[in-house]
């Protein structure tokens, strides 16, 4: 079976600080898919990257990175210098090769930015 | 094109009544999903087409549950007999097969009362 935990239920910071934002799956898969993506309070879900089971490089993109681990089944997600505007709930997904593309949620994590 | 949109945004049904709700997906996308979501929980998968083929279809979907694209395009959802418990947001998404990254509508909230 496959499953997508994110441990953290909610996280507050101050503008400017640096916040990692947890991810660990579970699949049988060899190869598989990862996602993260926010939510901001309008609701709609913006996709922000997807990670390829058999690429670990970690990627920087602009303020965010991530940093992928198939050791330790982790996809963990950082924002440098936190703003105001990164409040919302960020989801990470995962997706099997023969899954047919659906995506498999975790609970998502809810980031509050305070001025 | 400017993304999926889905309609209505907001419906408000009273328990026992149908409802059906629309999907329009980016239009060069050929596949189209379906995905519940219920508050403080992520996006649950409904069921997915393949053009106008549906190939998938969760165990969430009850019998009450149905999914339509008839031509590849656009897509419906429809719930007979709505129950408090389909209180959610229901969510479409698209994506151009084989790439798989899914470009999501703004949902539409549905509550049962």
């Amino acid at each position: 079976a496959q499953k997508v935990t994110q441990a953290q239920t909610e996280i507050s910071v101050v503008e400017k600080e640096d916040v990692t934002l947890d991810c660990v799956y579970e699949t049988r898969d060899t190869t598989y898919y990862l996602f993260w993506y926010k939510q901001p309070p309008s609701g709609e879900l913006v996709f922000l990257i997807r990670r390829n089971s058999f690429d670990e490089q970690n990627e920087i993109s602009g303020r965010y990175s991530w940093n992928f681990q198939k050791s330790t089944s982790s996809f963990n997600f950082t924002i440098t210098a936190s703003q105001v505007v990164d409040s919302a709930v960020y989801f990470c997904a995962l997706s099997g090769l023969w899954q047919g593309g659906k995506l498999i949620f975790g609970q998502g994590t809810e980031l509050s930015v305070k001025p | 094109d400017t993304g999926v949109s889905q309609n209505p945004r907001h419906k408000i049904t009273k328990r026992g009544q149908n409802v059906t709700f629309r999907c329009d997906p980016i239009s060069e996308h050929n596949r189209l999903y379906w995905y519940r979501q219920t508050l403080g929980q992520g996006p649950e998968f409904l069921t997915y087409f393949q053009n106008e083929a549906q190939l998938e279809k969760s165990r969430l979907l009850s019998d009450r549950f149905s999914a339509e694209r008839p031509k590849g395009s656009f897509s419906t959802l429809e719930i007979q007999r709505t129950e408090q418990g389909d209180s959610a947001m229901y969510l479409c998404a698209s994506l151009e097969f084989p790439y798989n990254e899914q470009f999501f509508g703004p949902g539409t909230r549905l509550t049962v009362l």
